[in-house]
């Protein structure tokens, strides 16, 4: 079945610093989606790409679509406290309809 | 907020008992996604309904049942509840059937003894 694989894992960062993360997929997705979840709180949407080479920003977050479809990533510049939480991509296959999850990128940031 | 409503927040049951979760999509949407997280693991899909119809199916168990309501609510039936069931359920909704720009609810916390 169809595999999001995405890193880092985990980032421990200090306050002002830039952040990438990224996702890469086994197979090709329609869209690209990225979500933040706090502790014990529903993912909220944070960026959706839908075309091949899309780069969306979204205040100090950016992401982009890679022209392959198989991959996207998400860079975060000039990181505060708040930005503490997970970060999950999601890939959408329109042939199945699911959205399939990354395993997670779990930010802390060093005030 | 998202719009997406979930009840209960939290809900603690034995082993062996059945739970019933609830969920209202944002307002227009017409796919309701159930969700399964579980400690220090990503989300699960377990199903999706649109317009009433049962959509799509991920890893969901025998033992777990889903509807959609002609108002759009969806309900989450748990059965015969395991340890192992103990997790973080979410319900997310879209507007379409494509599952693009799903929108989450809050979760249900199940804790099961």
């Amino acid at each position: 079945g169809q595999q999001l694989n995405q890193s880092p894992q985990s980032m421990f960062i200090q306050e002002g610093e830039d952040v990438s993360m990224n996702c890469t997929s086994s197979s090709i997705f329609n869209t690209w989606l990225w979500y933040k979840q706090d502790p014990g709180e529903g993912p909220v949407l944070l960026i959706a790409l839908y075309k091949a080479g899309e780069l969306t920003s979204n205040g100090r977050l950016t992401a982009q679509f890679g022209i392959t479809r198989k991959d996207s990533f998400l860079n975060i510049s000039a990181s505060i406290p708040s930005d503490v939480g997970i970060y999950f991509c999601a890939g959408n296959d329109y042939n199945t309809g699911k959205l399939i999850f990354g395993q997670g990128t779990t930010l802390q940031v060093k005030p | 907020d998202s719009g997406v409503t979930q009840t209960p927040k939290h809900l603690i049951t034995a082993t062996g008992q059945r739970v019933t979760l609830r969920c209202s999509p944002r307002s227009g949407d017409l796919s309701v996604y159930w969700y399964q997280q579980s400690l220090d693991q990503g989300l699960q899909f377990l199903i999706q309904y649109y317009n009433g119809e049962e959509r799509a199916k991920g890893n969901i168990l025998e033992r777990f049942s889903a509807q959609q309501f002609p108002d759009l609510h969806s309900e989450l039936n748990l059965s015969s509840l395991e340890l192992g069931d103990s997790a973080l359920y979410f319900c997310a909704s879209s507007v379409g059937v494509a599952g693009d720009e799903q929108y989450f609810g809050p979760g249900t916390r199940l804790t099961v003894t």
